[in-house]
């Protein structure tokens, strides 16, 4: 069964900062991994997409990095704003096509002005 | 990709009542997928709709309890029924569509039982 882990569950950073999401998965067949935003009480938001084929997807501020040998991967969120601060989910699907994502927990992100 | 609509965006509905969830897309899906959220915690599957069959229900939940519909390729619905305190959380539709098989959500459903 696959299982989705997030670190940290909450980060405070002031604005300005660089800073890595974690996520880490333990099944390595997977056929893409999602990250997503969700602010609070609200559906959820498509950043990034990575297929199991590619290593990293580039959005903005965002840089999302995938190892699935290790089954990790990383969000790498540059000059933080306050406008960033949300929860960050992690997702992943195994093959064959069209079945369901397995949800990490989530990071907690406050970047305070 | 998709644009999804869902409604209510919010309720506060008293236990015993239903509550029925819509959501409508901008373009034909073969797969709709409800999810729900308990307050605190992460996205839990609870069925996967296609058009034209009965929906798939995840382990844990049940017809009785979530009946869906699903007319036709850009429009479900999701019902909450015989609602308790417990079943307050936020209610999330969901498509995958495209080569990528990227997942596109609603704006989801936050519901109170009081």
């Amino acid at each position: 069964k696959q299982e989705v882990t997030q670190i940290p569950a909450a980060l405070s950073v002031p604005e300005g900062e660089n800073l890595v999401l974690n996520c880490s998965f333990t099944d390595s067949a997977i056929y893409n991994l999602q990250w997503f935003r969700q602010d609070p009480g609200k559906g959820l938001t498509s950043l990034l997409l990575i297929q199991s084929s590619q290593r990293e997807q580039t959005s903005g501020r965002l840089n999302a990095s995938l190892d699935k040998s290790s089954g990790r991967s990383t969000l790498y969120i540059a000059a933080s704003q306050p406008g960033d601060s949300a929860t960050y989910l992690c997702a992943v699907r195994r093959p064959p096509s069209g079945s369901r994502l397995t949800f990490g927990e989530g990071t907690q992100l406050t970047v305070n002005p | 990709s998709a644009v999804i609509s869902q409604k209510p965006s919010r309720d506060i509905c008293q236990r015993g009542t239903s509550l029925t969830i819509q959501c409508q897309v901008d373009s034909q899906v073969t797969m709709m997928f409800w999810y729900r959220q308990q307050p605190g915690q992460s996205l839990t599957l609870i069925a996967t709709a296609n058009q034209g069959s009965e929906a798939t229900y995840e382990s844990g939940f049940v017809i009785d309890k979530f009946p869906i519909s699903r007319p036709n390729l850009t429009f479900s619905t999701l019902t909450v029924s015989n609602m308790s305190p417990e079943d307050s959380s936020i209610y999330l539709c969901s498509v995958v569509q495209g080569a990528e098989e990227r997942y596109t959500f609603g704006s989801g459903t936050r519901l109170t039982v009081v």
